[in-house]
């Protein structure tokens, strides 16, 4: 059963400070890896979709990068704004390509 | 264009009561997912639909879930009886499914509260 971890739990920054989020998983053998953003009250954006042969993707500030061998992906955000402030969640296939099995997300606050 | 509308958006009833939450996809996508999400448990599948037909059902957690897809354009997930343990956030997800992997696009969620 696949898993998917997600570290840290809650992440403070001060605006303009460049962060790392992280995710791990234990079944290496994935189609592919989403990166979501939740704000409160609201549902999921997909904000990165990486293939299994790609290394990475990049959406103008953000970059996802995939390392399927070790199980790890990380969400780079680059000159973090307050906007960026929301829960993000990472999400792998588990047993089929459509079957998603998603982390537990990393709360993002950006101080202003 | 429109995205995933889900209805209604609250929800709050007495234990024992018959809960029918509603979704309709993106036009012209074909595959639709149902979630939901607590503290406790984050975002967990319920169920997936490919053109209309039920794929995967093993998220539902006991015979008082069902979820039905009589169109392309609307879903529903019946919860009877309902229980306090079902209070959650009900997302529906919609994607079109090609030879490549597609993103999903999801729903603002139900609110759902079982007093």
């Amino acid at each position: 059963k696949q898993e998917v971890t997600q570290i840290p739990a809650a992440l403070s920054v001060p605006e303009g400070e460049n962060l790392v989020l992280n995710c791990s998983f234990t079944d290496s053998a994935i189609y592919n890896l989403q990166w979501f953003r939740q704000d409160p009250g609201k549902g999921l954006t997909s904000l990165l979709l990486i293939q299994s042969s790609q290394r990475e993707q990049t959406s103008g500030r953000l970059n996802a990068s995939l390392d399927k061998s070790s199980g790890r992906s990380t969400l780079y955000i680059a000159a973090s704004q307050p906007g960026d402030s929301a829960t993000y969640l990472c999400a792998v296939p588990s047993g089929g390509y459509q079957k998603v099995t998603f982390g537990t997300g990393t709360k993002l606050q950006v101080i202003p | 264009d429109a995205g995933v509308i889900q209805s209604p958006r609250h929800e709050v009833t007495e234990m024992g009561q018959e809960v029918t939450l509603r979704c309709k996809p993106i036009s012209g996508h074909n595959s639709l997912f149902w979630y939901r999400q607590t503290m406790m448990r984050g975002l967990e599948l319920l169920i997936y639909f490919n053109n209309n037909v039920p794929i995967d059902d093993s998220g539902m957690p006991e015979d008082r879930f069902s979820a039905k897809m009589p169109n392309a354009s609307f879903s529903t997930l019946k919860i009877q009886p309902s229980e306090p343990r079902d209070s959650a956030v009900y997302f529906c997800a919609s994607s079109l499914v090609d030879h490549g992997n597609q993103p999903q696009h999801f729903g603002d969620g139900t609110r759902l509260s079982i007093l």
